[in-house]
């Protein structure tokens, strides 16, 4: 079945330390993106990607960093700049590159506790 | 910059009750809308969009929304709930004139629905 995944689906990390996250879709979309989803704060776009090797920051990229090297692959790296990195993080792809219009396809999320 | 905007944080109904959720958006250009869902650990999901054409679009699940464009609004119905309606539902705009495709979402409503 065509989907995204994101692994793993709970991650506990230490103050201090960098820490990357997978996406992996393959379903032959161009375009990826990370979203970060907080209580009463809905979902925020950290970074989107429209084709390899290039991807654009969102509203709230300070503190995370993101690679494109391969269409199906779009990992995000939580650093250790990330002033409050405890959330569920949610990846999405879209079928093209110039418009969602047929809307997103989500990963299951993973969520990351700072301890 | 756009932004959407969902005023019901927390909605809680009897099941057979009509429901109605506000959304609405800030951009003056063309919009595609979308509403999405995320039931309790599971992944969001696409309920229905609006691309063009009749402003009274049907989703999944009995669900319906009206675009006003006059009133930048895009709203979501049901006509008689059930219990597992229970989720959280986000709105969700594309503004198709700016440079680069990404969806923004609103804050989410959560609907609780009691037997």
């Amino acid at each position: 079945d065509g989907g995204i995944t994101q692994s793993p689906k709970y991650l506990f990390r230490k103050e201090g330390q960098n820490v990357t996250l997978s996406c992996e879709q393959n379903l032959n979309h161009d375009a990826m993106y990370w979203y970060r989803q907080d209580p009463g704060q809905g979902l925020r776009l950290i970074y989107y990607s429209q084709i390899v090797n290039d991807f654009q920051k969102g509203d709230i990229a300070e503190g995370y960093s993101v690679s494109r090297e391969k269409k199906e692959s779009f990992p995000l790296t939580v650093t250790s700049a990330q002033k409050n990195p405890t959330a569920f993080y949610l990846c999405a792809s879209s079928i093209d590159s110039l418009t969602a219009n047929y809307g997103y396809t989500f990963g299951s999320g993973t969520r990351l506790t700072v301890v | 910059a756009q932004s959407v905007s969902q005023h019901n944080h927390h909605v809680i109904l009897s099941e057979a009750a009509s429901l109605e959720l506000g959304c609405n958006y800030s951009y003056g250009g063309t919009v595609n809308l979308f509403w999405y869902v995320q039931y309790p650990g599971q992944h969001l999901q696409l309920l229905l969009k609006y691309f063009s054409g009749d402003p009274l679009v049907k989703g999944i699940k009995g669900f319906e929304a009206e675009f006003i464009k006059s009133k930048f609004s895009f709203n979501l119905r049901k006509p008689s709930v059930q219990w597992s309606d229970t989720a959280e539902y986000f709105c969700a705009v594309n503004a198709l004139d700016s440079s680069a495709s990404k969806i923004i979402f609103g804050s989410g409503t959560r609907l609780s629905i009691r037997p």
